[in-house]
């Protein structure tokens, strides 16, 4: 069963805007991670928060994670068109050990920034 | 330095076939997984590995085989290959270190006529 779900599954925005997708999942982490797939490749890493961090920001991407309400949210500032790909969550459960690295994945939010 | 290397990139099998999905890393990680991607259903985790000889089923098992005899390579074997195991395959390593990324190879698409 999928942990997380992303939303929207789809957006459109011009180049220059900003971006927002939100991730919701249901069990307790020990972190999130936001992931990049561009059409044919594997995922790229941009960004990990942990549960007891609320804010972080890498670049052009900022990410909060709320842990009462079971969510996080990727904003992408002043978009540009090489953005254009799928953006995953991933969640790391809280019963973390070194044999427990078990990332699950939401469904993906696919972006298309239109120059 | 290549990261994660997957072979082959396509493939096509016939209903009953059997093949083994490569997948090597360079970068001395403890940790390797496989996953698949299906049209909206995100990556599901198929096994996983946290070092040389120990292996363990993640969410979707069935109909696959692991095993990890050195720290580089990992392989996926499809026993008795079906059509609904037509999907794309990645292959990811991590250090052994908490709170790390995922280090994602390109894929495999595999097709099962």
């Amino acid at each position: 069963s999928q942990q997380g779900e992303e939303d929207p599954q789809a957006l459109s925005i011009q180049e220059g805007e900003n971006a927002t997708m939100n991730c919701s999942y249901k069990t307790s982490i020990n972190n999130l991670q936001w992931y990049r797939q561009n059409s044919g490749r594997g995922l790229v890493h941009l960004i990990l928060i942990r549960s007891n961090e609320r804010e972080k920001h890498s670049g052009r991407l900022r990410v909060t994670l709320d842990t009462s309400k079971k969510s996080s949210s990727l904003l992408i500032t002043a978009s540009r068109a090489a953005d254009t790909a799928s953006y995953f969550c991933a969640t790391t459960p809280s019963t973390f050990n070194f044999g427990n690295e078990k990332l699950t994945f939401g469904t993906g939010t696919r972006l298309t920034i239109i120059p | 330095n290549a990261g994660v290397t997957q072979t082959p990139k396509f493939q096509v099998l016939k209903t009953g076939q059997s093949m083994t999905l490569q997948c090597a890393q360079d970068m001395n990680h403890e940790y390797m997984s496989w996953y698949r991607q299906d049209p909206g259903m995100g990556l599901r985790l198929i096994h996983y590995s946290v070092g040389a000889g120990i292996t363990d089923q993640g969410e979707v098992p069935n109909g696959y085989n692991v095993s990890r005899s050195t720290t580089e390579d990992f392989p996926l074997r499809l026993l008795s290959a079906a059509p609904s195991q037509t999907s794309v395959y990645f292959c990811a390593s991590k250090t052994g270190k908490g709170n790390q990324p995922q280090h994602f190879g390109d894929g495999t698409r595999l097709s099962i006529l």
